[in-house]
């Protein structure tokens, strides 16, 4: 099992949509969790962090469930300029910040 | 504040010959990484400083890849010989407090390298 897999993507959603993204992880010791989000020819910038059982943020929420080693990213109301690459974080001991593959998200008017 | 800063921001060079990047991290922030982004990829860690101290340097290609971070500021990574293989963005990222799960990294925007 790959340390952390994304849904490949990508997701093309009509404006005012909601959309959610899965990632799982194979280390069961990580304790807190990110989501990054990519924008074209750019760098990663921090979405959102999650140490609990999940996080909200206006129209993004992100949930965590242990048992099963999965993070998810819920995105309502989608924007057009939610447009971007969506990459799941998950910290390994030795490794660090270890990036998952990412998920493109194209929102369309 | 100031951002994390690099440059070049591109590079193109041919296959064997050698480059460098160089990354200065936000004040203050004591921890460095450097990663791998190839297209359509997540990024990957090549290497991670602690102040001036390697922490993790696992996945950085030892034979053609180097860094440093001398004096526990500004660091370079160098590629030589560089193959075909290595065309990505080389991406610089520092944050705060060390360690796996705590602190958010904050990126420089990149140098992209294109080896012909």
């Amino acid at each position: 099992r790959k340390e952390v897999e994304q849904d490949p993507g990508p997701f093309n959603v009509p404006e005012g949509a909601t959309v959610a993204f899965n990632c799982t992880y194979s280390n069961s010791a990580s304790q807190s969790f990110f989501w990054y989000r990519q924008d074209c020819r750019k760098e990663p910038k921090l979405l959102m962090s999650v140490y609990s059982s999940g996080n909200e943020d206006g129209r993004f929420t992100a949930q965590l469930n242990r048992a099963s080693q999965y993070i998810s990213l819920l995105i309502r109301d989608s924007k057009l300029s939610d447009s971007a690459t969506y990459l799941c974080v998950v910290p390994y001991y030795g490794q660090n910040f270890v990036f998952g593959p990412g998920t493109r998200l194209s929102v369309l008017p | 504040e100031a951002g994390v800063a690099q440059s070049p921001r591109y590079k193109i060079i041919e296959k064997r010959q050698s480059v460098a990047f160089w990354c200065n991290p936000i004040s203050g922030h004591a921890t460095l990484y450097w990663y791998q982004q190839i297209l359509g990829q997540g990024p990957k860690l090549l290497i991670q400083f602690q102040n001036n101290g390697v922490v993790d340097d696992s996945q950085l290609p030892k034979d053609r890849f180097s860094a440093e971070r001398l004096k526990g500021v500004d660091s370079t990574l160098k590629i030589q010989p560089a193959k075909l293989e290595d065309s990505a963005v080389y991406l610089c990222a520092s944050s705060y407090r060390a360690g796996g799960d705590t602190g958010e990294l904050f990126f420089g925007e990149g140098s992209r390298l294109t080896v012909l």
